[in-house]
């Protein structure tokens, strides 16, 4: 089965400064790569998500990039705010199959 | 619209005893994930309907573990007997398609301690 590294599992910036979390994966015909944000005690929500079919994909201020060949694909936070502080959690699937969640990164965004 | 609805938010329960957790999804969403999260740890499925068939139950414990989707939209899982060690979240998700063509919604979860 599909297997997700995560790293770091904490990281912690400066506000407005950049961040960077990357995962790796196993299963080179998964194709489909979402990221999730959990607050403290809240579900889960979809911040972005990428395709196989596509290297880097921007949403205001937080882009995901893709490296299929080498099977690892990371999150970029620009100019990160208080607000931005919270678990983030990568994930892998192959069309018709479960999500794979990385362990998790806490990001603290100190003011 | 209305986001995934479970229940309870929060139950304790003495090891050996039995457990159900209850999970409404998005209206129209065939797809339905019973996921576990252990603190600290990535949310881990347990199983996955399409309406009111099981797609994947390879990670279920079966032996204590039981989940069913009767009529394609609302599902329980059940625990019996519990352990110590299924202390976490129970997180239900659903979506409109299969397989990561679209996003998953998940609830708030509930939250299980076994003492």
């Amino acid at each position: 089965g599909e297997n997700v590294e995560q790293h770091p599992s904490t990281l912690s910036v400066q506000e407005g400064d950049s961040a960077v979390i990357k995962c790796t994966y196993s299963d080179s015909a998964s194709n489909y790569f979402p990221w999730y944000k959990q607050e403290l005690g809240k579900r889960p929500q979809l911040i972005i998500d990428i395709r196989s079919n596509v290297g880097e994909k921007k949403d205001q201020r937080i882009a995901v990039t893709l490296n299929k060949t080498a099977k690892h694909f990371s999150l970029h936070i620009t100019e990160t705010q208080p607000e931005d502080s919270a678990v983030y959690f990568c994930a892998a699937s192959r069309t018709g199959n479960m999500l794979t969640f990385g362990g998790g990164t806490r990001l603290m965004v100190k003011p | 619209e209305a986001g995934v609805a479970q229940s309870p938010r929060y139950k304790i329960i003495e090891k050996r005893q039995s457990v159900a957790f209850w999970c409404n999804p998005i209206s129209g969403h065939a797809t339905l994930y019973w996921y576990q999260q252990i603190l600290g740890q990535g949310p881990k499925l347990l199983i996955q309907f399409q309406n009111n068939g099981v797609v994947d139950d390879s990670q279920l414990p079966k032996d204590r573990f039981s989940a069913e989707r009767l009529k394609g939209v609302d599902s329980t899982l059940k625990i019996q007997p519990a352990k110590l060690e299924d202390s976490a979240v129970y997180l239900c998700a659903s979506s409109s398609t299969t397989g990561g063509r679209s996003p998953l919604h998940f609830g708030n979860g509930t939250r299980l301690t076994v003492t």
